[in-house]
């Protein structure tokens, strides 16, 4: 079965960083596009980042734009997300999420999350 | 940007049909997924490319797009069925993969 694991997830203060990581297992990483995809305490799913699976191209969510970077690296199987800058409205659920194909299509894996607080 | 609307809630009585839709300009050309999501669980895709299904989804999953609107049937519905169900796509034009709101599927 596939796996994905989230780490990194804590509480941190406004204005500070973050490194979530995604170990993935079981599936060829490399073949396959991956993304984060966030889910505030009671609200809906929202998309954060997406990277295909040589890792050449990155796509972002406006609301993350120019804080956080997406990464991966394919001889360690992960996936990661760089967060700076964080604000409240950061606090989430963070999910890593396998995608189908090589390029961005739909999630057929998710791992369990990672919780993300910001507060002072 | 891109938009896709979603009733918040459906309700229907178990063995009956549900349908769950997803709005959005011109959805029908795009490539619409489904997921489930059950209280503190991760999501599950039930449908992906409008009406395809994962092998571990059961048949009573259906899937289907056109126009401006994607539809999520269910048919002889469960009390297991009962969870948020969200909707999703790629916005080509931006790059960027667009979710629903989201509809609540309550088993009466």
């Amino acid at each position: 079965e596939i796996q994905l694991l989230e780490s990194g997830g804590g509480l941190v203060q406004p204005g500070g960083s973050l490194r979530l990581s995604c170990a993935a297992s079981r599936f060829t990483f490399s073949s396959y596009a991956m993304s984060w995809v966030r889910q505030a305490p009671g609200k809906g799913l929202e998309w954060v980042s997406a990277i295909i699976g040589s890792g050449g191209s990155t796509y972002y969510a406006d609301s993350v734009k120019g804080r956080f970077t997406i990464s991966r690296d394919n001889s360690k199987n992960t996936l990661y997300l760089q967060m700076n800058s964080l604000r409240a409205e950061d606090t989430a659920v963070y999910y890593c999420a396998k995608d189908r194909t090589y390029d961005i299509t739909g999630y057929s894996y998710w791992g369990q999350g990672t919780l993300v607080t910001v507060s002072s | 940007s891109y938009v896709l609307t979603q009733p918040p809630s459906v309700s229907v009585a178990p063995g009956q049909t549900a349908r769950i839709t997803c709005g959005g300009n011109n959805i029908g050309s795009k490539s619409v997924h489904w997921y489930q999501q059950k209280p503190g669980q991760a999501p599950v895709l039930v449908v992906y490319d409008d009406s395809d299904r994962p092998s571990r989804i059961p048949e009573r999953f259906s899937g289907s797009n056109s126009g401006n609107t994607a539809t999520l049937t269910i048919s002889r519905v469960e009390a297991g069925d009962e969870a948020d169900y969200y909707c999703q796509v790629r916005d080509s034009s931006r790059d960027h993969v667009v979710f629903g709101g989201g509809t609540k599927l309550t088993v009466l």
